[in-house]
């Protein structure tokens, strides 16, 4: 059973407009988690990361919520630019207990000119 | 420049015959990994090392052999290749176990 979920495999938006990709996790213990972009033909790269003792934690136009009572974290996107569109991962670790990183299956965006 | 480079970038082999796909990172990074890429299934890890001579199970290591001797290299092994280990691989490596990682470009590996 995925311990962390991406449930849209893929979403489409609109330049200039804001994307959400979502991001639901089943262990408790988690507290700590990163978002990855991935280009085709090139290896994952960090976007922006969070822990458990933030709800919010923003880089430019990259911004992620983390509500841990739902188990669920969001990456919000704005404006989106066409450069934007790549695979997105969530990740999340129990880093406290020395945990390795699981993935979730990955979100495809697109954003259209 | 700071990378992990994973070679080579693309190998197309035949059942039961053994392959080495190569990892070096530059950052003197103690952690490194091993993660197979599958449609729907995200990155799921295949071996992990936290240091030289220490290598540790992922969740899928059936199949795969890794060896950590010097700090910079991480050779993942597949001793006798299947077709269910066709996938997309990549190395990453990091400062320590639970820090951000840095991949590499990825393998894409067929076995016919």
């Amino acid at each position: 059973d995925q311990q962390v979920k991406q449930n849209s495999p893929s979403l489409s938006v609109q330049e200039g407009r804001i994307s959400i990709l979502n991001c639901d996790y089943t262990n408790s213990m988690f507290d700590y988690f990163l978002w990855y972009k991935k280009y085709p033909a090139e290896g994952p790269t960090f976007l922006i990361s969070i822990s458990s003792i933030k709800d919010k934690n923003e880089d430019g136009r990259f911004t992620v919520f983390l509500n841990k009572s739902a188990k669920h974290l969001s990456l919000h996107i704005v404006p989106s630019q066409p450069g934007d569109s790549a695979v997105y991962f969530c990740a999340a670790s129990a880093g406290s207990y020395g945990q390795n990183f699981v993935f979730g299956p990955g979100t495809r965006l697109s954003v259209l000119p | 420049e700071a990378q992990v480079t994973q070679n080579p970038r693309y190998l197309i082999t035949v059942t039961g015959k053994k392959l080495t796909v190569t990892c070096s990172q530059n950052m003197n990074h103690e952690y490194m990994s091993w993660y197979r890429q599958d449609p729907g299934l995200g990155l799921r890890q295949i071996y992990y090392s936290m240091n030289v001579e220490v290598t540790d199970k992922g969740d899928v290591p059936e199949g795969y052999k890794v060896s950590r001797k010097e700090k910079r290299n991480f050779p993942l092994i597949l001793e006798s290749p299947s077709p269910n280990q066709t996938s997309l691989y990549f190395c990453a490596s990091s400062l320590s176990q639970g820090n951000i990682q840095y991949f590499g470009a990825g393998t894409r590996l067929s076995v016919l």
